[in-house]
């Protein structure tokens, strides 16, 4: 099935600092999600994004839906090292058909 | 946000055996559900949707009389890994759909980890 191209594929930062990632479609979606998962854990829930040009913040996370609508964007600010896992993005072209998945940002936090 | 349980979280069987692995919807009624399966270090990979109430829909090259799945009411979907075997070893993850009107969003379990001697 089709994946999202998810950038970069892997961070390492310093504690304090800023992260952006971002999960480009070559597809239009009307939705776009963005999970954390830890190890050993399945994914958790962050965002839903569901207009184009939304953008939600949940506390020191905020994501944006693209303008495109096909690309989305999850910035994490002062990073603390409980930030640390993957990052997938999620798709999907129109309520009720599948969700499609990044390939996953794994993000480390140096304290 | 909606809560999805899964069970066992860790399952060690021996080959040739079958294990069966519960998902459920705490706090709100799934009519679809998802089993993923997935390798370390790699993204989630779609097996089959579960639909309450009819056969589930394997994705291309996933065996169906091998990975049994029943979606008998709106809370609870199961998987079984019949025969199992080591290639079968694997992180499997469900997920429930939350759809509403105009949103639709899809809330995972914490996952089980499945060892095949």
């Amino acid at each position: 099935g089709q994946q999202l191209n998810q950038s970069p594929q892997s961070m390492f930062i310093q504690e304090g600092e800023d992260v952006s990632m971002n999960c480009t479609s070559s597809s239009i979606f009307n939705t776009w999600l963005w999970y954390k998962q830890d190890p050993g854990e399945g994914p958790v829930l962050l965002i839903a994004l569901y207009k184009a040009g939304e953008l939600t913040s949940n506390g020191r996370l905020t994501a944006q839906f693209g303008i495109t609508r096909k690309d989305s964007f999850l910035n994490i600010s002062a990073s603390i090292p409980s930030d640390v896992g993957i990052y997938f993005c999620a798709g999907q072209r129109n309520t009720g058909n599948q969700f499609y998945f990044g390939t996953g940002t794994s993000l480390t936090v140096i304290p | 946000g909606a809560v999805v349980s899964q069970h066992p979280s860790r399952v060690i069987c021996k080959s040739g055996t079958s294990v069966k692995i519960e998902c459920r919807s705490l706090d709100f009624q799934a009519t679809t559900m998802f089993w993923y399966r997935q390798f370390p270090k790699q993204s989630l990979m779609l097996m089959a949707t579960s639909n309450e109430g009819s056969k589930a829909t394997y994705e291309q090259g996933v065996e169906k009389d091998k990975f049994l799945i029943n979606h008998a009411s709106l809370t609870l979907s199961t998987l079984t890994v019949t025969s199992a075997h080591p290639e079968d070893s694997s992180f499997y993850i469900c997920s429930a759909r939350g759809q509403t009107s105009s949103t639709d969003t899809q809330y995972f379990g914490p996952g089980t980890r499945l060892t095949v001697l």
